[in-house]
């Protein structure tokens, strides 16, 4: 069971580039949502969804676009990478939003814009 | 989204038990309390989750008060690998998950 998975692990851009960092489960889980987490602090929402087709804006949501096609998958795109948004993401999922129950998060991707 | 309240960090000895307390005096009466743990390098993990009694699992015990105000994560023998940032989170039903600084614990051999 492979739980979250996140890719790439790291990454590096160039100001202004775009990219789209993966995020997919293999749990069936309805919610799925984005983190990310700068030095030394917690992690802060970016965006969130309930299901394939239903998205939301989190805390932080001002420079990343997100879909959600599947239930499986859950893509987070910067389309004009700024080094302000040089962070760890995180993409995590639970079995849906109305049941109080665990997440369950990947591993991370470390991002970095020079 | 209601607010908790942790300690900045802790210190443990290593093989004892740790107390990790939470503050939460605006909780609702549906507020769920989730504590998470995220180790070095590592995304978050699940630890344990309690509504109003007292819960155990393998990984921890949590004390609940009975006004609910305040809350407690004990850790019942630390080990080097329970050093990390533990966070205390209310949830309550069609809640997002947001995170707080939590607590940073250092387990000292």
């Amino acid at each position: 069971n492979a739980g979250v998975t996140q890719t790439p692990k790291f990454q590096v851009l160039k100001t202004g580039q775009s990219m789209t960092l993966q995020c997919a489960q293999d749990m069936n889980h309805e919610y799925m949502s984005w983190y990310r987490q700068d030095p030394g602090m917690g992690l802060r929402l970016i965006h969130y969804s309930v299901g394939a087709g239903i998205t939301d804006q989190g805390e932080v949501p001002n420079g990343y676009n997100v879909s959600r096609s599947t239930t499986e998958d859950f893509p987070l795109r910067l389309l004009s990478a700024a080094p302000s948004q040089t962070s760890v993401y995180f993409c995590a999922s639970s079995y849906s939003l109305g049941v109080v129950t665990e997440a369950f998060f990947g591993q991370g991707t470390r991002l970095t814009v020079v | 989204d209601a607010k908790t309240t942790q300690p900045n960090s802790m210190e443990s000895n290593e093989e004892e038990p740790v107390h990790l307390p939470c503050n939460h005096s605006t909780i609702s009466g549906t507020d769920y309390i989730h504590w998470y743990r995220q180790l070095p390098s590592q995304g978050p993990e699940y630890v344990i989750h309690g509504l109003t009694s007292n819960v155990n699992n393998r990984m921890a015990s949590l004390a609940i008060a009975e006004d609910r105000k305040s809350s407690t994560l004990i850790l019942h023998r630390a080990t080097l690998r329970d050093a990390a940032v533990y966070y205390c989170i209310l949830r309550g039903r069609d809640d997002k998950i947001i995170f707080g600084k939590g607590t940073r614990l250092h387990i000292l051999p």
